[in-house]
């Protein structure tokens, strides 16, 4: 089945314990992505990657990192993560280039619900 | 930016009726999906509609690009149908952010 898995979905952690999301795809997407969701604010892009090797920041990239070793992961760290890095984060994938179909459809993983206190 | 309006912003239904949600764009777009997001936070895909018309079972989604604006169609409402309804656009290639908008909240009563 296509889709895109996100680990842990639930997580409670401390001010300052470094953390890292998992994203991985099984549709051999180029282009993943992080979001985050926050009542009021709506989805914001975190950062984002067009292939292997290959990172952007998105709107809202302070106080994480990702890195893209292999094509089909796409890790989002928190270093050091403080309360207002509570949030819903979603990581999305897609085609990077024109193909037939959807070209650039998205597909989200199941979502990791967040608590930094 | 692109700025993407979705109305109604609150929708309340009886099981068994139809509604219509709508998406308006401001600017010319390559990609449309809307979304269901479940109550338990989890965004569904259910339609990439840049153009045009399409359906699956219940649901039923237009997009008229020149006049920039989608609609979103459920039929026969149902209970499990109750979340939010989000539209999401893209002006460029894959790379760039989809742009959401802020979502309807559908509740469908028995």
């Amino acid at each position: 089945e296509a889709q895109v898995t996100q680990n842990p979905r639930y997580l409670i952690t401390v001010t300052g314990k470094k953390l890292t999301v998992t994203c991985s795809q099984n549709m051999n997407h180029e282009y993943m992505s992080w979001y985050r969701q926050d009542p009021g604010l709506g989805l914001r892009q975190i950062y984002y990657s067009m292939n292997v090797e290959v990172t952007d920041k998105g709107d809202v990239p302070e106080g994480y990192k990702v890195s893209r070793k292999e094509k089909r992961n796409f890790p989002l760290i928190l270093e050091s993560p403080s309360p207002n890095q509570t949030s819903l984060y979603f990581c999305a994938s897609s085609l990077a280039f024109r193909t037939s179909g959807n070209p650039y459809e998205q597909y989200f993983g199941p979502g990791t619900r967040l608590t930094v206190t | 930016g692109i700025q993407v309006e979705q109305s109604p912003p609150d929708l309340i239904l009886q099981e068994g009726a139809n509604s219509t949600l709508r998406c308006n764009f401001s600017d010319s777009v390559n990609n449309l999906q809307w979304f269901h997001q479940n109550p338990w936070g989890q965004l569904i895909n259910l339609f990439y509609i840049p153009s045009g018309t399409k359906q699956n079972g219940r649901l039923s989604a237009t997009t008229v690009a020149t006049e920039r604006y989608s609609l979103l169609y459920i039929s026969s409402s149902q209970t499990t149908d109750s979340g939010v309804y989000f539209c999401a656009v893209a002006a460029n290639q894959a790379g760039t952010a989809l742009i959401f908008g802020k979502g309807t909240t559908l509740s469908v009563s028995s």
